[in-house]
């Protein structure tokens, strides 16, 4: 079956710094998602984006469906940015194929 | 505030029991999801319903069953329960009719096998 990969799978970093957290998979996709899980369990969503660029606000993430990876940015980390951060595709079948997930730590 | 509702937000319960875990989607959205998520699994998609029916399964135990009633909302029943069974169950909603569309998830039930 499909294979996610995300990398790198923890990243610490001091407010205010920016980061790329990569996704790469190994089939096409019909459906690509992040999502932030926040220290309380919460899974919400950011981004629905099988391809091109999307942004909302620090937040922006690009999916090269071609190459089959997605990045996303965050720039001007907060501490409310820390949590897990998981990449989902669905190849076909309506199932959600998750990650591993990029644990970021945002110190203050 | 993704518009999912999911009860109980806990539940602890013993070896060899019975639970429901009950989801109502978003208003307006016909297609559920429940998901998995456990330590050494990670997130993990068990079983879909669309209107109803059931449209899609993944790594569902046999132990485990679902069904979505025609007000829309959907139950998870977990029976015979393991240790193992410990994990955040999450339910989705989607108005997936056809073509892939964002999913959103409820807040999770943790559930706790002692």
């Amino acid at each position: 079956g499909i294979q996610v990969e995300q990398s790198p799978p923890d990243l610490i970093l001091q407010e205010g710094a920016n980061s790329t957290l990569r996704c790469n998979f190994s089939d096409s996709v019909n459906n690509l998602q992040w999502f932030h899980q926040n220290p309380w369990g919460q899974l919400i969503n950011l981004f629905y984006i099988p391809s091109g660029t999307k942004q909302n606000g620090r937040l922006s993430a690009t999916t090269v469906a071609t190459e089959r990876y997605s990045l996303l940015y965050i720039s001007s980390s907060q501490t409310t940015d820390s949590g897990v951060y998981f990449c989902a595709v669905e190849p076909r079948n309506y199932q959600l194929i998750w990650g591993a997930g990029t644990k970021l730590i945002i110190k203050p | 505030d993704s518009g999912v509702t999911q009860t109980p937000k806990h539940l602890i319960t013993a070896t060899g029991q019975r639970v429901t875990l009950r989801c109502s989607p978003r208003s307006g959205d016909l297609s559920v999801y429940w998901y998995q998520q456990s330590l050494d699994q990670g997130l993990q998609f068990l079983i879909q319903y669309y209107n109803g029916e059931e449209r899609a399964k993944g790594n569902i135990l046999e132990r485990f069953s679902a069904q979505q009633f025609p007000d829309l909302h959907s139950e998870l029943n977990l029976s015979s329960l393991e240790l193992g069974d410990s994990a955040l169950y999450f339910c989705a909603s989607s108005t997936r009719q056809g073509p892939p569309d964002t999913q959103y998830f409820g807040p999770g039930t943790r559930l706790t096998v002692l």
